[in-house]
């Protein structure tokens, strides 16, 4: 089963409006990602949080990190209709699985102009 | 600088046929992913390489599935012979791992493959 789990699965709001997502994964992680992609198109990398980490900004975007419940949160402030787009956490194990990145199955975010 | 490059970006075959998709990763980058993403399965990851080795290979779905990193600036994933369930988009990432680096993925835009 996919490590991380996203939630919710789709979300549509207004331009100027927050969009919060969350994410959920199952075993110990090294770091938590999350990342954008846009229809048709690769994924982009947004953000990465370490396992030491709690919260990080970057822009409009606000990560928060909680290990003892594994969970994630991605916070955009001020939606834009350009941020239209599905949002993914990824998650990096510790030890022998440090070099696998696990996807979720993503949020789609749908932003009205 | 140019990113992961993928090709082709749309291949359509009929089943029974060999497919092969190829992949160029950032230069200076020493690991390279491919993933396959579909509609019901999400994104899976198919196997990864790190200074060109196979590092793991589990998710790879069967034999009919195999990819080679002959050199650090080329890769190929390879099915033979395809099936239609083999339809997807095939995904090729690379990135910088060190033990301070912690590894954020580069994407390709994609090869989405249709199988008839």
């Amino acid at each position: 089963s996919q490590q991380g789990e996203e939630d919710p699965q789709a979300l549509s709001i207004q331009e100027g409006e927050n969009a919060t997502m969350n994410c959920s994964y199952k075993t110990s992680i090294n770091n938590l990602q999350w990342y954008r992609q846009n229809s048709g198109r690769g994924l982009v990398h947004l953000i990465l949080i370490r396992s030491n980490e709690r919260e990080k900004h970057s822009g409009r975007l606000r990560v928060t990190l909680d290990t003892s419940k594994k969970s994630s949160s991605l916070l955009i402030t001020a939606s834009r209709a350009a941020d239209t787009a599905s949002y993914f956490c990824a998650t990096r194990g510790g030890g022998t699985s440090y070099g696998k990145l696990t996807f979720g199955q993503g949020t789609i975010l749908t932003v009205h102009p | 600088d140019a990113g992961v490059i993928q090709s082709p970006r749309h291949e359509v075959t009929e089943m029974g046929q060999e497919v092969t998709l190829r992949c160029k990763p950032i230069s200076g980058h020493n690991s390279l992913f491919w993933y396959r993403q579909t509609m019901m399965r999400g994104l899976e990851l198919l196997i990864y390489f790190n200074n060109n080795v196979p590092i793991d290979d589990s998710g790879m779905p069967e034999d009919r599935f195999s990819a080679k990193m002959p050199n650090a600036s080329f890769s190929t994933l390879k099915i033979q012979p395809s099936e239609p369930r083999d339809s997807a988009v095939y995904f090729c990432a690379s990135s910088w791992r060190n033990r301070v680096n912690t590894g954020e993925l580069f994407f390709g835009e994609g090869s989405r493959l249709t199988v008839l």
